[in-house]
């Protein structure tokens, strides 16, 4: 079963827009991650956030944590086409050896 | 790239048949997680090996099989194939047991089909 949702399934921009995913979770956490898939193949590690952070920086993404509200959300900035891809968030917690568990993704197309 | 490698890329079996699919960490590290992606959805977790041994299994049948070798390699073994088996396998490695803490870094799956 999966705990996150990630909120829009799809979202379709224009290069040079912002893009903004929505991730949300049942339990307490350890950690969340965010991945990029392109076209079904491996997933690339984009960001990790710890449960004790609140915003996190890496070049144009930007991540927010709210655990209260059992929340994240990743913020791209001014896309570019080779943005297109799947993301999903992953929470770890609950278990001693780190089980990622994932939401069902996001969509993102971004058109030239 | 991240440095994990899998193979093959592709595979097609019949129902009822075995598989064995493999994967190579990233250099220095020590755990390695499958997981089973199906068609349009998040990936599942099935299990984790640590030190040559399962550290954690998520809700997969006993038909779902691993090794970790010395070197951290890893296999995945699925016996008496079923329609629904067909995914994306992808393995991530990490270090330290996988502890909830690290990054885990995937490799570029395996793609099975089974008719």
């Amino acid at each position: 079963s999966q705990q996150g949702e990630e909120d829009p399934q799809a979202l379709s921009i224009q290069e040079g827009e912002n893009a903004t995913m929505n991730c949300s979770y049942k339990t307490s956490i350890n950690n969340l991650q965010w991945y990029r898939q392109n076209s079904g193949r491996g997933l690339v590690h984009l960001i990790l956030i710890r449960s004790n952070e609140r915003e996190k920086h890496s070049g144009r993404l930007r991540v927010t944590l709210d655990t209260s509200k059992k929340s994240s959300s990743l913020l791209i900035t001014a896309s570019r086409a080779a943005d297109t891809a799947s993301y999903f968030c992953a929470t770890a917690g609950g278990t001693s050896y780190g089980k990622l568990t994932f939401g069902q993704g996001t969509i993102l197309t971004v058109h030239p | 790239e991240t440095g994990v490698t899998q193979s093959p890329t592709h595979l097609i079996k019949t129902r009822g048949q075995q598989v064995t699919l493999r994967c190579s960490s990233q250099s220095g590290h020590n755990t390695v997680s499958w997981y089973q992606q199906a068609l349009g959805q998040g990936p599942q977790f099935i299990f984790q090996y640590y030190r040559e041994e399962e550290n954690g299994r998520g809700n997969f049948p006993p038909r779902f099989s691993g090794l970790q070798f010395p070197n951290y390699s890893s296999e995945l073994n699925v016996n008496a194939l079923e329609l629904d088996d067909s995914a994306l396998y992808l393995c991530a490695s990490s270090l330290a047991g996988g502890s909830s803490y690290n990054e885990q870094f995937f490799g570029p799956g395996t793609r099975l089909t089974v008719l």
